[in-house]
């Protein structure tokens, strides 16, 4: 069945860049998520990447997606300690239904 | 105001109580969902519904029903809740159609403990 793979945990200095990986299996996906999640708070959208394009940029974020790889990767430039968060990376895997497969999620700890 | 409203934020409960968790959102949008989250399992997604008249099971729908009372409802029920139901649940809304991706919308979510 489908499966969407992250790691668990990834550390950085602040000012440094992060890059969180997620690879998945279904290769019909027509677009891939990334969610960050703060400490007692729900599942923000940070941004999503049409799966005919290679990147996207939005401010300090990068998404770069691997479609014959399947692998799909978030770039965090300059990483501030508000950055420290889970990570989720999603794809929508039913079509016109909308369903999605999340990762497990990767938690970002950011040292200052 | 949020967008995506849950009640309650946190629930203790014990084994075999009916729980109703709830949903409210003012989007507008037509499409709602119910996930659980479990610590290195990701979301798991229990129920959705693509309007007021339409309900389908997710991934994990065993013990789970769900109500959509109106297209700004949908609530979540455990009728007889088990302490492995222990999770944090979320409710999320999506537009219908194609277009921008739909992405969902969560709530801030309710932790749940059955003892």
């Amino acid at each position: 069945g489908e499966d969407v793979e992250q790691s668990l945990f990834l550390s950085v200095r602040e000012g440094d860049s992060s890059v969180i990986n997620c690879t998945y299996t279904d290769s019909s996906s027509t677009y891939l998520y990334w969610y960050k999640q703060e400490p007692g708070a729900g599942l923000q959208l940070l941004t999503y990447i049409f799966s005919n394009m290679d990147m996207k940029q939005d401010q300090r974020l990068t998404v770069l997606l691997n479609k014959k790889d399947k692998h799909l990767s978030l770039r965090i430039a300059d990483t501030q300690t508000g950055d420290s968060a889970i990570y989720f990376c999603a794809e929508n895997y039913g079509g016109a239904t909308n369903k999605l497969i999340f990762g497990t999620g990767t938690l970002l700890a950011v040292q200052p | 105001d949020a967008d995506v409203t849950q009640t309650p934020r946190n629930r203790i409960t014990k084994t075999g109580k009916r729980i109703m968790l709830e949903c409210s959102q003012t989007k507008g949008h037509d499409r709602m969902y119910w996930y659980r989250q479990d610590p290195g399992l990701g979301l798991r997604l229990i129920y959705y519904s693509f309007d007021v008249k339409d309900i389908n099971k997710g991934e994990i729908s065993d013990g789970y029903s769900v109500s959509r009372q109106a297209q700004a409802k949908f609530s979540l029920s455990l009728e007889s809740a088990i302490p492995n139901q222990t999770a944090l649940y979320f409710c999320a809304t999506s537009e219908t159609g194609t277009g921008a991706g739909q992405p969902q919308h969560f709530g801030d979510g309710t932790r749940l403990s059955i003892l």
